[in-house]
């Protein structure tokens, strides 16, 4: 069975550049997460959707972030416009529907620069 | 979410015991205490989980006190591969789709 896969796996571009980073969670899996870590920072949670629908988006830094699962399966994380301090690695993850034993799965993350 | 504590790094060799002590002396009723492992350019991956006295798996064993204000994971005879970086977190069990709450974690280096 296929993990969680993101793309791209590293990007760079210029500050005022708009970046979208895609995640294709685990076949199945009604809940999906996005989570970053910046420079020398913890892993934060960003926002948590449950199929298409955003359950927790407490995490979100600012409006220039804007996450969308369209259908419930993969999700896109839009940056626009990019700044330097949303320079680092953000990680996807996914899990099945309440009442399981499974715990999260994370992809491999996609590392931004933002220059 | 209870606030966790563990050392920064820790060193060891191969083929040794390594035990990582985490502290959360604010650790609510109802939360258990998962670890999970992450290498380099990959994400966090679940190691384990228990809410008291010992759990065993196939890849490490977490002891966890009466008080649980502290819990250890053990890795059994490291590799070279168990070069990672372990957190501790304190939470809900798994299964139940909840955030994540991650510390700043401690870097085992195994040396050969």
């Amino acid at each position: 069975e296929a993990g969680v896969t993101q793309f791209p796996s590293h990007s760079v571009i210029e500050k005022g550049q708009t970046v979208t980073l895609r995640c294709d969670p685990i076949s199945g899996h009604d809940n999906l997460y996005w989570y970053r870590r910046v420079m020398g920072k913890e892993i934060k949670f960003l926002l948590h959707f449950v199929k298409e629908s955003k359950q927790d988006e407490s995490g979100m830094p600012n409006n220039r972030f804007l996450a969308e699962r369209t259908g419930g399966t993969y999700s896109t994380l839009k940056v626009q416009p990019a700044e330097l301090e949303d320079s680092g690695v953000y990680f996807c993850a996914s899990s099945p529907k309440g009442g399981t034993n499974d715990p999260v799965y994370f992809g491999p993350g996609t590392r931004l620069t933002v220059l | 979410l209870a606030k966790t504590t563990q050392p920064i790094s820790m060193d060891s060799y191969e083929g040794q015991e390594v035990n990582i002590t985490c502290s959360h002396n604010n650790i609510a009723t109802n939360d258990y205490i998962t670890w999970y492992q992450q290498f380099p350019s990959q994400g966090p991956r679940f190691i384990i989980q228990g809410y008291k006295t010992k759990v065993t798996n196939e890849v490490a064993s977490l002891f966890i006190p009466a008080d649980r204000k502290s819990s250890t994971l053990s890795l059994p005879r490291v590799s070279l591969s168990d070069t990672a970086v372990y957190y501790c977190l304190v939470g809900p069990p798994r299964g139940s789709n909840y955030k994540l709450t991650f510390g700043k974690g401690t870097l085992l280096t195994v040396n050969p």
